[in-house]
């Protein structure tokens, strides 16, 4: 069974570009997961979602970024106009749905802005 | 909201002696509490959780864990550090329903032969 999957694993991009992270869910999960993690300052929830809704947006800064999780294929963390603040690693977990409570995590993807 | 924390970002300890990672956390419901390690350039692998019933957990690699609700802890111990325990290590907390989690900021934990 494979695990969740997370790609680019490594991304680059210049001030103003946007960046797309791809996360692939393990198999039987509907509920997926993003967390941010900057250095110095551990990982912090950004969004959760179920297949074609957000449920939970609450850590997601107002602008220039966006998630979605759809029907088909895998959920997509969207940054418009990356600046150099958003150099991270961003991670994407999943799990089963409600009454589980464990999340798996994916390798994560570090976004390196140039 | 709930919130988690871990004290000491860097700890050492020597080959084959303890190991203690504390974790203090804050709840307004009782908590499910999770901690992950997480080895350079990798994701977060489960160690070890708490959600209900026995309040001493053990996990992977040896660890275990035990919530004490009246002290809002739960502190993370192994016997004896091995060489290959040589990585960070995470509380995390998560109401029930919410299932979104609260990190600490992590141990940096160096094993010195």
């Amino acid at each position: 069974n494979a695990g969740v999957m997370q790609n680019p694993r490594h991304l680059v991009r210049r001030r103003g570009q946007e960046a797309r992270l791809r996360c692939s869910p393990m198999k039987g999960h509907s509920h997926v997961y993003w967390y941010r993690q900057l250095p110095e300052e551990g990982l912090k929830f950004m969004v959760y979602l179920q297949k074609e809704n957000i449920i939970d947006e609450s850590g997601m800064p107002k602008e220039r970024f966006s998630a979605e999780f759809p029907k088909e294929g895998p959920s997509i963390l969207r940054i418009q106009q990356v600046v150099r603040g958003d150099s991270a690693a961003y991670f994407c977990a999943s799990s089963p749905g409600l009454g589980s409570y464990e999340q798996y995590f994916g390798p994560g993807t570090r976004l390196t802005v140039t | 909201a709930q919130s988690v924390t871990q004290l000491g970002s860097h700890v050492s300890v020597s080959e084959g002696a303890l190991v203690l990672l504390r974790c203090n956390y804050s709840s307004s419901v009782p908590p499910y509490l999770f901690w992950y390690v997480q080895y350079p350039n990798q994701g977060l692998q489960l160690l070890l959780k708490y959600t209900t019933g026995a309040t001493l957990v053990k996990g992977i690699n040896g660890f275990e864990a035990e919530f004490k609700k009246s002290e809002t802890s739960f502190h993370l111990t192994k016997p004896s550090a091995h060489m290959s325990d040589a990585a960070e290590y995470f509380c995390a907390v998560t109401q029930g329903g919410n299932n979104r989690l609260a990190f600490g900021k992590g141990n940096q934990v160096v094993v010195i032969p």
